[in-house]
């Protein structure tokens, strides 16, 4: 059974930064990509950027271009997640999602998402 | 990057219903287009894929149609669980998008 498991809470200062871990299980890692996906308190759903693991490729959404990196680890199938120069904005839920390589992609599995709160 | 517009935001319909969401891609998405739904504090579910290959598991009164930059999300008959947040998704280029979510209340 596919499971991906996020790091816990994390309360963050403005300026500083945030890692996030998404650990993969039941699944071949190195089939699939992974996305993020955020979600502001009472808002909509929005993708910041994804890896494919096998390639070490990354793709990150303009909004994030030079504040985001997202990385792989194959030997523990575990993709992070940092964002840096946090601001109030960044307050969300942020949840990590499994994507199919090549065809119809969906996000079919998701983590159980991480809430990040910028506060000074 | 692909602009996802959906509408209506707010839907109120009752139990029984029949109710279609509406997404609108702001360029040619082919069939790349999922639906989601989210119950509040909870994951996105998927729904959809390829615009209207339901997702194994998901009842079939759910259903999908369109291509190129209209689609639709149908719910043949409303369920009290139902009643939560709906988003499309086009997958046809990175970064991905989603549309704004379209919540479906009980009237």
């Amino acid at each position: 059974q596919v499971q991906l498991v996020q790091s816990g809470t994390e309360v963050k200062k403005p300026g500083s930064s945030v890692r996030v871990s998404c650990k993969a299980s039941g699944g071949t890692f190195k089939s699939y990509a992974i996305g993020w996906v955020r979600q502001a308190p009472g808002q909509g759903l929005e993708c910041m950027g994804g890896i494919i693991p096998l390639f070490g490729t990354t793709q990150y959404a303009q909004e994030f271009q030079g504040r985001l990196t997202i990385t792989a680890d194959e030997p523990t199938s575990t993709v992070y997640m940092e964002l840096r120069g946090l601001r109030s904005e960044d307050t969300a839920v942020y949840y990590c999602a499994r994507e199919k390589i090549g065809g119809y992609s969906n996000y079919d599995y998701w983590g159980q998402g991480t809430l990040v709160t910028v506060s000074s | 990057d692909i602009q996802m517009t959906q509408s209506p935001s707010f839907l109120s319909a009752s139990v029984g219903d029949r109710v279609t969401i509406t997404c609108r891609a702001n360029q040619s998405i082919n069939s790349y287009l999922n639906w989601y739904q989210q119950i509040p504090g909870k994951a996105p579910k998927l729904l959809i894929y390829a615009a209207s290959t339901l997702q194994g598991g998901v009842p079939s009164r759910f259903s999908g149609s369109g291509s190129g930059t209209d689609f639709t999300l149908t719910i043949s008959s409303l369920q009290r669980e139902d009643f939560v947040t709906y988003y499309c998704q086009q997958s046809y280029t990175s970064p991905r998008s989603f549309g704004q979510g379209t919540k479906v209340e009980i009237k």
